[in-house]
Protein backbone atom coordinates (compact mmCIF):
# COMPACT_ATOMS: atom_id res chain seq x y z
CA UNK A 1 0.00 0.00 0.00
CA UNK A 2 1.64 3.48 -1.07
CA UNK A 3 2.10 5.67 1.72
CA UNK A 4 3.04 9.42 2.84
CA UNK A 5 4.33 8.97 6.29
CA UNK A 6 4.90 12.02 8.48
CA UNK A 7 7.07 11.72 11.46
CA UNK A 8 4.88 13.34 14.19
CA UNK A 9 0.77 13.03 14.72
CA UNK A 10 1.25 15.49 17.98
CA UNK A 11 4.06 18.47 18.35
CA UNK A 12 4.46 21.24 20.97
CA UNK A 13 6.68 23.59 20.52
CA UNK A 14 7.32 26.96 22.24
CA UNK A 15 7.54 30.71 20.30
CA UNK A 16 10.76 30.88 18.91
CA UNK A 17 11.94 27.84 18.47
CA UNK A 18 12.81 25.97 15.15
CA UNK A 19 10.33 23.84 14.07
CA UNK A 20 10.90 20.46 12.06
CA UNK A 21 8.51 18.45 10.02
CA UNK A 22 9.48 15.31 8.58
CA UNK A 23 7.67 13.77 5.31
CA UNK A 24 8.43 10.74 3.60
CA UNK A 25 6.67 8.84 0.49
CA UNK A 26 8.00 5.08 -0.40
CA UNK A 27 6.15 5.94 -3.96
CA UNK A 28 8.42 7.37 -5.93
CA UNK A 29 6.67 10.70 -6.39
CA UNK A 30 8.14 13.36 -8.47
CA UNK A 31 5.93 15.93 -6.94
CA UNK A 32 5.41 16.49 -2.96
CA UNK A 33 3.39 19.38 -1.20
CA UNK A 34 3.27 21.20 2.20
CA UNK A 35 -0.85 22.18 3.35
CA UNK A 36 -1.75 24.16 6.69
CA UNK A 37 -5.40 23.00 7.13
CA UNK A 38 -7.28 26.05 9.73
CA UNK A 39 -11.19 25.69 10.34
CA UNK A 40 -13.07 27.70 7.85
CA UNK A 41 -10.05 28.27 5.82
CA UNK A 42 -9.36 24.52 4.41
CA UNK A 43 -6.21 23.21 2.84
CA UNK A 44 -3.98 26.19 2.09
CA UNK A 45 -0.57 25.55 -0.01
CA UNK A 46 2.62 26.66 2.23
CA UNK A 47 5.30 25.40 -0.74
CA UNK A 48 6.04 22.54 -3.35
CA UNK A 49 8.31 20.48 -5.05
CA UNK A 50 8.48 19.07 -8.61
CA UNK A 51 11.85 17.62 -8.02
CA UNK A 52 14.91 17.25 -6.12
CA UNK A 53 16.35 20.09 -4.54
CA UNK A 54 13.50 22.16 -6.16
CA UNK A 55 11.05 23.93 -4.53
CA UNK A 56 8.25 26.80 -5.15
CA UNK A 57 6.51 29.08 -2.75
CA UNK A 58 2.61 28.53 -2.36
CA UNK A 59 -0.06 30.94 -1.44
CA UNK A 60 1.13 31.06 2.40
CA UNK A 61 5.18 30.60 2.26
CA UNK A 62 5.34 33.30 5.08
CA UNK A 63 7.48 32.56 8.19
CA UNK A 64 8.26 28.96 6.62
CA UNK A 65 11.06 27.27 4.47
CA UNK A 66 11.42 23.59 2.94
CA UNK A 67 14.27 20.79 2.06
CA UNK A 68 14.18 18.34 -0.74
CA UNK A 69 17.67 16.88 -0.48
CA UNK A 70 16.25 13.44 -1.69
CA UNK A 71 13.49 12.44 -3.94
CA UNK A 72 11.23 10.50 -1.09
CA UNK A 73 11.83 13.40 1.72
CA UNK A 74 10.49 16.51 1.84
CA UNK A 75 11.03 18.61 5.00
CA UNK A 76 8.80 21.83 6.41
CA UNK A 77 10.96 24.39 8.98
CA UNK A 78 9.37 26.88 10.71
CA UNK A 79 12.43 29.35 11.03
CA UNK A 80 10.81 30.91 14.16
CA UNK A 81 7.40 29.60 15.75
CA UNK A 82 5.19 31.63 16.27
CA UNK A 83 1.26 30.71 18.07
CA UNK A 84 -0.48 32.03 14.42
CA UNK A 85 1.69 28.80 13.65
CA UNK A 86 -0.68 26.76 15.40
CA UNK A 87 -2.69 24.23 12.89
CA UNK A 88 -2.52 20.95 11.52
CA UNK A 89 0.34 20.16 8.72
CA UNK A 90 -0.54 18.03 6.14
CA UNK A 91 2.03 16.71 3.91
CA UNK A 92 1.17 15.03 0.04
CA UNK A 93 2.69 13.31 -2.95
CA UNK A 94 1.88 12.98 -6.20
CA UNK A 95 3.09 11.71 -9.79
CA UNK A 96 3.88 14.31 -12.65
CA UNK A 97 1.79 13.45 -14.80
CA UNK A 98 -1.76 14.88 -15.97
CA UNK A 99 -3.43 11.69 -15.22
CA UNK A 100 -1.81 11.72 -11.80
CA UNK A 101 -4.80 10.49 -9.95
CA UNK A 102 -4.82 13.48 -7.56
CA UNK A 103 -2.47 13.58 -4.20
CA UNK A 104 -1.79 11.09 -1.27
CA UNK A 105 -1.74 12.44 2.07
CA UNK A 106 0.07 12.01 5.07
CA UNK A 107 -2.10 11.20 8.22
CA UNK A 108 -0.86 15.01 9.10
CA UNK A 109 0.83 17.00 12.02
CA UNK A 110 -0.98 19.15 14.73
CA UNK A 111 0.95 21.32 15.47
CA UNK A 112 0.50 23.43 19.15
CA UNK A 113 2.80 26.48 19.65
CA UNK A 114 2.49 27.92 23.14
CA UNK B 1 -14.99 35.12 -6.26
CA UNK B 2 -12.94 31.92 -5.12
CA UNK B 3 -11.55 29.81 -7.60
CA UNK B 4 -13.74 26.43 -5.84
CA UNK B 5 -17.12 26.75 -3.95
CA UNK B 6 -18.16 24.57 -1.81
CA UNK B 7 -20.91 24.63 1.18
CA UNK B 8 -18.84 23.63 4.57
CA UNK B 9 -22.48 22.88 5.97
CA UNK B 10 -22.89 20.99 8.93
CA UNK B 11 -24.65 18.70 6.76
CA UNK B 12 -26.85 15.91 8.97
CA UNK B 13 -28.61 13.21 7.65
CA UNK B 14 -30.19 9.72 8.93
CA UNK B 15 -28.84 6.45 8.16
CA UNK B 16 -29.84 4.73 4.98
CA UNK B 17 -30.45 8.90 3.33
CA UNK B 18 -29.53 9.54 0.05
CA UNK B 19 -26.31 12.22 0.67
CA UNK B 20 -25.91 15.35 -2.12
CA UNK B 21 -22.69 16.68 -2.20
CA UNK B 22 -21.65 19.95 -4.31
CA UNK B 23 -18.86 21.94 -5.77
CA UNK B 24 -19.37 25.17 -8.32
CA UNK B 25 -15.67 26.26 -9.92
CA UNK B 26 -15.09 29.46 -11.82
CA UNK B 27 -11.92 27.99 -14.23
CA UNK B 28 -13.10 26.20 -17.42
CA UNK B 29 -9.81 24.53 -17.92
CA UNK B 30 -10.10 22.17 -15.20
CA UNK B 31 -10.30 18.61 -16.61
CA UNK B 32 -9.24 16.13 -13.84
CA UNK B 33 -12.08 15.95 -10.52
CA UNK B 34 -11.64 14.41 -7.57
CA UNK B 35 -13.80 14.13 -4.30
CA UNK B 36 -11.59 13.53 -1.32
CA UNK B 37 -12.72 11.96 2.02
CA UNK B 38 -11.44 12.94 5.53
CA UNK B 39 -12.13 11.64 8.80
CA UNK B 40 -11.50 13.68 12.11
CA UNK B 41 -8.20 13.79 13.06
CA UNK B 42 -6.64 12.15 9.44
CA UNK B 43 -5.75 12.98 6.12
CA UNK B 44 -7.87 13.63 2.88
CA UNK B 45 -7.82 9.92 1.38
CA UNK B 46 -9.24 9.92 -2.46
CA UNK B 47 -12.53 9.26 -2.98
CA UNK B 48 -13.65 9.25 -6.67
CA UNK B 49 -11.48 10.40 -9.90
CA UNK B 50 -13.80 11.51 -13.22
CA UNK B 51 -12.04 13.04 -16.35
CA UNK B 52 -14.23 15.53 -18.07
CA UNK B 53 -17.72 15.40 -17.78
CA UNK B 54 -19.98 12.60 -17.53
CA UNK B 55 -20.96 10.18 -14.61
CA UNK B 56 -18.36 7.70 -12.60
CA UNK B 57 -19.87 5.38 -10.14
CA UNK B 58 -18.25 3.35 -7.04
CA UNK B 59 -20.01 1.08 -4.74
CA UNK B 60 -22.46 3.41 -3.11
CA UNK B 61 -20.84 6.59 -4.33
CA UNK B 62 -21.56 8.40 -7.79
CA UNK B 63 -19.52 11.23 -8.80
CA UNK B 64 -20.91 13.77 -11.46
CA UNK B 65 -19.70 16.62 -13.82
CA UNK B 66 -21.29 18.86 -15.64
CA UNK B 67 -18.61 21.45 -17.28
CA UNK B 68 -20.73 23.55 -19.09
CA UNK B 69 -22.40 24.16 -15.59
CA UNK B 70 -19.04 24.25 -13.84
CA UNK B 71 -20.57 22.02 -10.97
CA UNK B 72 -19.82 18.69 -9.68
CA UNK B 73 -21.66 16.16 -7.51
CA UNK B 74 -20.98 13.72 -5.17
CA UNK B 75 -23.79 11.34 -4.31
CA UNK B 76 -23.68 8.88 -1.51
CA UNK B 77 -26.80 6.14 -1.43
CA UNK B 78 -27.80 4.47 1.50
CA UNK B 79 -25.57 6.42 3.90
CA UNK B 80 -24.10 4.87 6.80
CA UNK B 81 -22.90 6.48 10.02
CA UNK B 82 -19.45 5.60 8.57
CA UNK B 83 -19.79 7.93 5.98
CA UNK B 84 -19.78 10.61 8.47
CA UNK B 85 -16.38 12.89 7.52
CA UNK B 86 -15.60 15.99 5.76
CA UNK B 87 -15.64 15.93 1.79
CA UNK B 88 -13.14 18.28 -0.23
CA UNK B 89 -13.97 18.38 -3.86
CA UNK B 90 -11.16 19.02 -5.60
CA UNK B 91 -9.86 20.09 -9.31
CA UNK B 92 -7.41 20.55 -11.63
CA UNK B 93 -5.75 21.56 -15.12
CA UNK B 94 -3.51 19.05 -17.07
CA UNK B 95 0.02 19.72 -15.48
CA UNK B 96 -0.96 22.05 -12.74
CA UNK B 97 -1.68 21.73 -9.04
CA UNK B 98 -4.72 20.31 -7.45
CA UNK B 99 -6.94 23.28 -6.11
CA UNK B 100 -8.93 22.23 -3.20
CA UNK B 101 -12.90 23.49 -2.19
CA UNK B 102 -13.00 24.19 1.60
CA UNK B 103 -14.91 21.33 2.30
CA UNK B 104 -18.18 20.20 3.89
CA UNK B 105 -18.66 18.26 6.65
CA UNK B 106 -21.45 15.63 7.15
CA UNK B 107 -22.71 13.47 9.76
CA UNK B 108 -24.75 10.33 9.33
CA UNK B 109 -27.42 9.58 12.36
CA UNK B 110 -27.81 6.20 13.63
Amino acid sequence: DVKVTQSSRYLVKRTGEKVFLECVQDMDHENMFWYRQDPGLGLRLIYFSYDVKMKEKGDIPEGYSVSREKKERFSLILESASTNQTSMYLCASSLNRPYNYGYTFGSGTRLTVV
Amino acid sequence: QKEVEQDPGPLSVPEGAIVSLNCTYSNSAFQYFMWYRQYSRKGPELLMYTYSSGNKEDGRFTAQVDKSSKYISLFIRDSQPSDSATYLCAMKTSYDKVIFGPGTSLSVIP
